[in-house]
């Protein structure tokens, strides 16, 4: 069965920590990973990662993809209170066969707080 | 337009009753993806439509559950006979499809959300 799994659940940081989010994936087909923001309601779109070991950046986050260990991380330096959100972690679905064509799996997420 | 835009916010109906949610694209767009969330849990994909035919509705309930995506018109997901399990945040994303790629691969963009309350 493929899955999605998120660590930690939860995490409290006080502003200005750095932060890695765990995501590991077990599926088959696998075409790419994303992260997601999510506030009080629709997911923000953060990165998409389909090559290993390119970093993709933007401002104090990055993340980058492992595809032989089938993990990715999502760092967050120099944390805001801003950034206290739910980051969730999905893997996209590629079956040439016919099967599920390009939904996500997504993880239960990471509850990230951060304390002024 | 630039957002997914879902309506209504938040829909409240007894059980037994109809459910209907709406789904607005962001303009060219061809990929358009429905999920169930419960109580803030992961993600369940129901359907996906590529324009208006269905692409893959391999998480669709088999019965009660049912979505369109007609031309000109917002996308629907429409559930019958509603129980108190129904409760829950659907969303609806979609994204644009990736013209070098069999499928697309662009990544996609949620709406909002509508909070179903089945009470």
């Amino acid at each position: 069965e493929d899955k999605v799994v998120q660590s930690p659940l939860s995490l409290v940081v006080h502003e200005g920590d750095t932060v890695t989010l765990n995501c590991s994936y077990e599926v088959t087909n696998f075409r790419s990973l994303l992260w997601y923001k999510q506030e009080k309601k629709a997911p923000t779109f953060l990165f998409m990662l389909t090559s290993s070991g390119i970093e993709k950046k933007s401002g104090r986050l990055s993340s980058i993809l492992d595809k032989k260990e089938l993990f990715s991380i999502l760092n967050i330096t120099a944390t805001q209170t801003g950034d206290s959100a739910i980051y969730l972690c999905g893997s996209r679905l590629d079956n040439i066969y016919g099967g599920s064509q390009g939904n996500l799996i997504f993880g239960k997420g990471t509850k990230l707080s951060v304390k002024p | 337009g630039e957002e997914v835009a879902q309506t209504p916010k938040h829909l409240v109906r007894g059980e037994g009753q109809k459910a209907k949610l709406y789904c607005a694209p962001i303009k060219g767009h061809s990929y358009v993806f429905w999920y169930q969330q419960v109580l803030k849990n992961e993600f369940k994909f129901l359907i996906s439509f590529q324009n208006e035919n269905v692409f893959d509705e391999t998480g669709m309930p088999k019965e009660r559950f049912s979505a369109k995506c007609l031309p000109n018109s917002p996308c629907s997901l429409e559930i019958q006979a509603t129980k108190l399990e129904d409760s829950a945040v659907y969303f609806c994303a979609s994204s644009h499809r990736d013209r070098t790629a069999r499928y697309s691969n662009q990544p996609q963009h949620f709406g909002d959300g509508t909070r179903l309350s089945i009470l």
